[in-house]
């Protein structure tokens, strides 16, 4: 069946340097791709989105590449922050709106001081 | 302001137990979700309602039962749980289907 997935469970990054949270799908009729931000024992935070008629969307911090040819998309996070460490979502909106946006497994970003 | 409000933050409930947990949010969304989510698991839907009406139940057992009271409040009633259905709930609300969705911070649940 359809499904959203991450390459990497966990990531571990520096504190100061650039961090990349890869997803992949593989719905090809998806074309509203979301990247929420869990932290321990709170709910999904949004972050960023992007529509498949985009291939880079930039935001405080944040970037989102989507690559349709390979059905890729990546969060950038620069200059990463102790506060970043977290669980990170991409999440896929099916063919008739995000009503029913299906979650990736999760990618768990670890900022090592 | 994009909060989405639930209640309690932690339930616990035994397996013959009726209980309810609540949403509300004031940002005039016309678009409620119930999602749940297990332990280091990514959120699955259960349940939208879209302008007040259950548009879609994504096979959700009878023994939990959503209600959309107005189009600020969202409960989802519970009765007869089993242990397996402890979980975190989350809801959510986006203006449309087509718009940003901006979740609460979920209800704790534990079924003993």
């Amino acid at each position: 069946g359809e499904s959203v997935g991450l390459h990497l469970p966990t990531l571990s990054v520096q504190e100061g340097d650039n961090s990349i949270i890869n997803c992949a799908y593989s719905n090809s009729a998806s074309d509203y791709f979301i990247w929420y931000k869990q932290e321990s024992g709170k709910g999904p935070q949004f972050i960023i989105d992007i529509r498949s008629n985009m291939d880079k969307r930039q935001g405080q911090r944040v970037t989102v590449l989507l690559n349709k040819t390979v059905k890729h998309l990546s969060l950038q996070i620069a200059a990463t922050q102790p506060g970043d460490s977290a669980v990170y979502f991409c999440a896929e909106a099916t063919n008739f709106g995000n009503e029913k946006l299906t979650f990736g497994t999760g990618t768990r970003l670890t900022i090592i001081p | 302001d994009t909060e989405v409000t639930q209640t309690p933050k932690h339930l616990v409930m035994g397996m013959t137990n009726k209980k309810s947990l609540k949403c509300e949010q004031h940002m005039g969304h016309r678009a409620m979700y119930w999602y749940k989510q297990k332990a280091k698991k990514p959120p699955e839907l259960m349940f939208v309602y879209s302008y007040e009406k259950l548009s879609i139940n994504e096979s959700v057992p009878s023994r939990f039962s959503p209600e959309c009271p107005n189009s600020s409040l969202l409960n989802l009633h519970l009765h007869a749980l089993q242990p397996e259905d402890s979980a975190l709930y989350l809801c959510a609300s986006s203006q449309g289907p087509w718009d940003t969705i901006y979740f609460g911070e979920g209800s704790w649940l534990t079924v003993v």
